[in-house]
């Protein structure tokens, strides 16, 4: 069974960071891309980056380029996303999605539960 | 960038039929994924590729794409289809993953 277990989200100040883990488990980890999705309280669903299964290719929104950094431990079955110089706009669930295959390219699977981060004074 | 436009809401009566849009800019050029979110939980893939089923997803989900439009179909409608529902695709110009804006789809 496939299991996405998303942490490390909580209350932060505008312009800090914060790093959120996603521990994936029940599929061969490294076969396949993986995303990081949010939503904002009440709002849609909104892509934030994909990296492909090897890690060697990477995508991100507008929104969070250049201060947001996705990466994966193949050896360690986690999904990574670094956050820095966040803003009150970046507060939302964020949730760990696998993609179909290696590619990033392509839609997601499964879903994890999410984390939910607050950027507030 | 490229802009996936769904309807905020749909209503339906059990029984009968239910047609989600998808409107962007020749979609019918791309592969168009379907998501249910239920209040709460994650979302669950219900159509990709335009049409395709994951395994577990009831032959009442179906779904076509051609032109500047998408649609999901959700036929002999059940108070559990009862949800918000997202379209989704690749936009190859951006190299981005676009969502649709979402509908909420309820069953009177």
């Amino acid at each position: 069974e496939v299991q996405l277990l998303g942490s490390g989200g909580g209350l932060v100040h505008p312009g800090g960071s914060l790093r959120l883990s996603c521990a994936a488990s029940g599929f061969t980890f490294s076969s396949y891309a993986m995303n990081w999705v949010r939503q904002a309280p009440g709002k849609g669903l909104e892509w934030v980056s994909a990296i492909s299964g090897s890690g060697d290719t990477i995508y991100y929104a507008d929104s969070v380029k250049g201060r947001f950094a996705i990466s994966r431990d193949n050896s360690k079955n986690t999904l990574y996303l670094q956050m820095n110089s966040l803003r009150a706009e970046d507060t939302a669930v964020y949730s760990c999605a696998k993609g179909y295959s290696t590619s990033p390219l392509v839609y997601f699977d499964y879903w994890g539960q999410g984390t939910l981060v607050t950027v507030s004074s | 960038s490229y802009v996936l436009t769904q309807p905020p809401s749909v209503s339906v009566a059990p029984g009968q039929t239910a047609r989600i849009t998808c409107g962007g800019n020749n979609i019918g050029s791309k592969s168009v994924h379907w998501y249910q979110q239920k209040p709460g939980q994650a979302p669950v893939l219900v159509l990709y590729d335009d049409s395709d089923r994951p395994s577990g997803i009831p032959e009442r989900f179906s779904g076509s794409n051609s032109g500047n439009t998408a649609t999901l179909t959700i036929t002999r409608v059940e108070a559990g289809d009862e949800a918000d529902y997202y379209c989704q695709v690749w936009d190859i110009s951006s190299d981005h993953k676009v969502f649709g804006t979402g509908t909420k789809v309820t069953v009177l």
